[in-house]
């Protein structure tokens, strides 16, 4: 069964610290990554996607993806109170089907 | 410019009525997707819709759920003989690529 699994949670980290958020996936055909952030009672929202092994930065957000051993993180750093939020990862298998599968998400909180 | 819109934002029906939920993706976006969200839960894949090739309906729970697209645009998902176990939120979301997949505020379902 393909099936996306994230670190349990609930993550609660002080302000100012870096909060490492992980997945593993189970699908080697898996092709590209997502994150997403969904705040309580709104939709998800996309932070960022990564498709190569490696590093990739975004602002304060930096994805990690390590195909070989099948597992993809989120960094945040100088976490704010506002990044509190579910994170969710996400994979497609690539080709011409777009469809995402969602892992259940992790709870993260940053604490003032 | 306008995002994805859903309609009702809210459903309360009867267990056994049907129901139908809309869709208004991103103008241009060839891609759209139904997901739902029961509570505590990550996204649940339920249907894809590319262009004009026929939808990926893998997700789709069983047959009492369906779903059509009007001219490449608006969705409907249509649950039949709704259960109280399809209480949930259902999402819509469109894309015009694999890597950015825009979603609606969601219709939060409840069978009673």
């Amino acid at each position: 069964q393909k099936e996306v699994e994230q670190n349990s949670g609930p993550l609660s980290v002080p302000e100012g610290a870096i909060a490492s958020l992980n997945c593993t996936y189970s699908d080697r055909g898996s092709q590209s990554f997502f994150w997403y952030r969904q705040y309580s009672g709104k939709s998800p929202e996309l932070i960022m996607f990564i498709y190569s092994n490696g590093d990739k930065e975004d602002g304060r957000f930096t994805a990690q993806l390590n195909k070989a051993s099948q597992y993809v993180s989120l960094l945040i750093r100088d976490s704010q109170p506002s990044d509190s939020a579910t994170y969710l990862c996400a994979w497609n298998s690539g080709g011409s089907n777009y469809k995402l599968t969602f892992g259940k998400g992790t709870l993260l909180t940053v604490n003032p | 410019g306008a995002g994805v819109s859903q309609s009702p934002s809210n459903k309360v029906t009867e267990k056994g009525k049907d129901v139908e939920l809309r869709c208004d993706p991103i103008s241009g976006h060839t891609a759209l997707y139904w997901y739902r969200q029961s509570l505590g839960q990550g996204l649940e894949f339920l249907i894809y819709f590319q262009g004009n090739s026929a939808p990926d309906k893998s997700g789709l729970p069983s047959d009492r759920f369906s779903a059509e697209r009007t001219g490449g645009s608006v969705s409907t998902l249509t649950i039949q003989r709704t259960q109280q176990e399809d209480s949930a939120v259902y999402l819509c979301a469109s894309s015009l690529s694999p890597y950015e997949q825009y979603f609606g505020p969601g219709t939060r379902l409840t069978v009673t």
